[in-house]
């Protein structure tokens, strides 16, 4: 069986400032590690990924997640938050050895204040 | 490049009332298709997915059936609508080389009144 947890239901964060959205995950084979990001009453954005490689790995829009084996972890960051950033952002993982289906996290808030 | 079409993008239907929503890819051939409901709130819940023409897996039992006349067409439907298929449906679309994730549509917001 495979899972995603997003431990916090908002972040809040000045703008300028440094962002972590946290993941975690479990699943019985390698995992495949997902982040997007949802705006008011749209679909869902493709931001990143980690398949094999690099732990650290780097998406659309300035945002980066590092993949931790041992912590089973992938944590959204971004150096310098935008207010532009504001919009609900969800983990997703699939696991090597299931099939197609990514399981998503329930999604975190993020709220960047000017 | 890849797009993904969904329509309508919002729906208002009474209790008992047939659903069809349509979701179609461009760009793309033999894509895998999926359709998801997210409740208010945020979660998203996978209902269906396809692999190809005519195969459809569906995730959870539901008011709803999904079906997938063509390479890259994917409808989801239902004969008698539930005040609990309120939602917001999206349809997304994997199977680029090498990837493993999916794009998604637009959506559609059915409201059953």
């Amino acid at each position: 069986a495979q899972s995603v947890a997003q431990p916090e239901d908002q972040v809040n964060v000045a703008e300028g400032n440094p962002l972590t959205v946290k993941c975690t995950y479990s699943v019985s084979g390698n995992p495949y590690l997902f982040w997007y990001v949802q705006y008011p009453n749209r679909g869902l954005q493709f931001l990143l990924k980690y398949i094999t490689g690099d732990n650290l790995v780097k998406g659309s829009y300035g945002f980066e997640a590092e993949f931790n084996k041992s912590q089973t972890s992938f944590h959204l960051k971004k150096p310098s938050a935008l207010v532009s950033d504001s919009a609900l952002y969800f983990c997703a993982v699939r696991d090597s050895n299931s099939g197609y289906a990514l399981n998503f996290g329930k999604g975190t808030s993020l709220l960047v204040t000017p | 490049s890849q797009t993904i079409h969904q329509w309508p993008a919002t729906l208002v239907q009474p209790v008992g009332s047939p659903l069809s929503l349509e979701c179609t890819v461009e760009g793309t051939s033999n894509p895998n298709l999926y359709w998801y409901r997210q409740a208010a709130g945020r979660g998203l819940q996978l209902l269906f997915y396809s692999v190809g023409i005519g195969q459809i897996s569906s995730e959870v039992p539901q008011n709803l059936s999904a079906s997938r006349p063509q390479d890259r067409q994917f409808i989801l439907s239902s004969k008698k609508l539930l005040l609990s298929d309120s939602g917001f449906y999206l349809c997304a679309w994997s199977g680029t080389p090498g990837g493993y994730e999916q794009y998604f549509g637009p959506g559609t917001r059915l409201t059953v009144t």
